[in-house]
């Protein structure tokens, strides 16, 4: 029923080490990724998106990775940053994103100091 | 987030109640997008509107739930005979008037946390 999921509902990281995030989708429809960031009491924050014609898009510390065979993507960042710390949602989309986007249920991910 | 702005940012509405919660897009955007975000859970899409039409609602309860997005004015979500199981945080989102596909992400407002009591 879940088309998208993000199995790890939090992640801890040391400030400087690479975090991973990981998403697993069930839906072969879906065609655009993306990855927002959720701060307490803001809306979510586009950070970066993924085609599926690629298999890979960086911008600056943050990259994600699509492997569409195993229907999973992930999201580097490094170094990680205390203001990173933040929840982290996983969406797709068909049609290239015209149509509303599944979101995952986040990964509240929390940089240690 | 600034651009979307949504009003207002807490909403508390007794048992029975209606609520209103409002969306203005972004300037030049004409696609609004509401979802709904339950405890714990992640974004749920509720409904997607262009100006004077409702394209996708596939998301929106059957009942006691509408949208609008008039010609004129921000985007309305109401929720007539509120329940307890209504109290969510509403988020509104716009894209480009044209959706370009690939690289039109979504913009988010900061929300309506409604509770009711």
């Amino acid at each position: 029923d879940q088309q998208v999921k993000q199995n790890s509902p939090s992640l801890s990281v040391q400030e400087g080490r690479i975090s991973i995030l990981n998403c697993d989708y069930t839906n072969s429809m879906f065609d655009y990724f993306l990855w927002y960031k959720k701060y307490p009491a803001e809306g979510p924050t586009f950070l970066i998106s993924i085609s599926s014609i690629k298999d890979k898009n960086e911008d600056g510390r943050f990259t994600v990775f699509l492997n569409k065979s195993a229907k999973h993507l992930s999201l580097h960042i490094v170094p990680s940053q205390p203001g990173d710390s933040a929840v982290y949602f996983c969406a797709a989309s068909r049609g290239g994103g015209a149509d509303g986007l599944t979101f995952g249920k986040g990964t509240h991910l929390i940089i240690q100091p | 987030n600034a651009g979307v702005m949504q009003n207002p940012r807490h909403l508390v509405r007794r048992r029975g109640q209606e609520a209103r919660l409002r969306c203005s897009p972004m300037k030049g955007h004409s696609h609004v997008y509401w979802y709904r975000q339950l405890p714990e859970e992640g974004l749920k899409f509720m409904v997607y509107l262009q100006k004077e039409n409702i394209i996708d609602e596939s998301g929106m309860p059957k009942e006691r739930f509408s949208a609008e997005f008039p010609k004129e004015g921000p985007s309305i979500l109401r929720i007539q005979q509120v329940v307890r199981g209504d109290s969510a945080a509403y988020f509104c989102a716009s894209s480009p008037t044209t959706p370009t596909g690939f690289g039109s992400p979504l913009h988010f407002g900061n929300g309506t946390r409604l509770t009711v009591t």
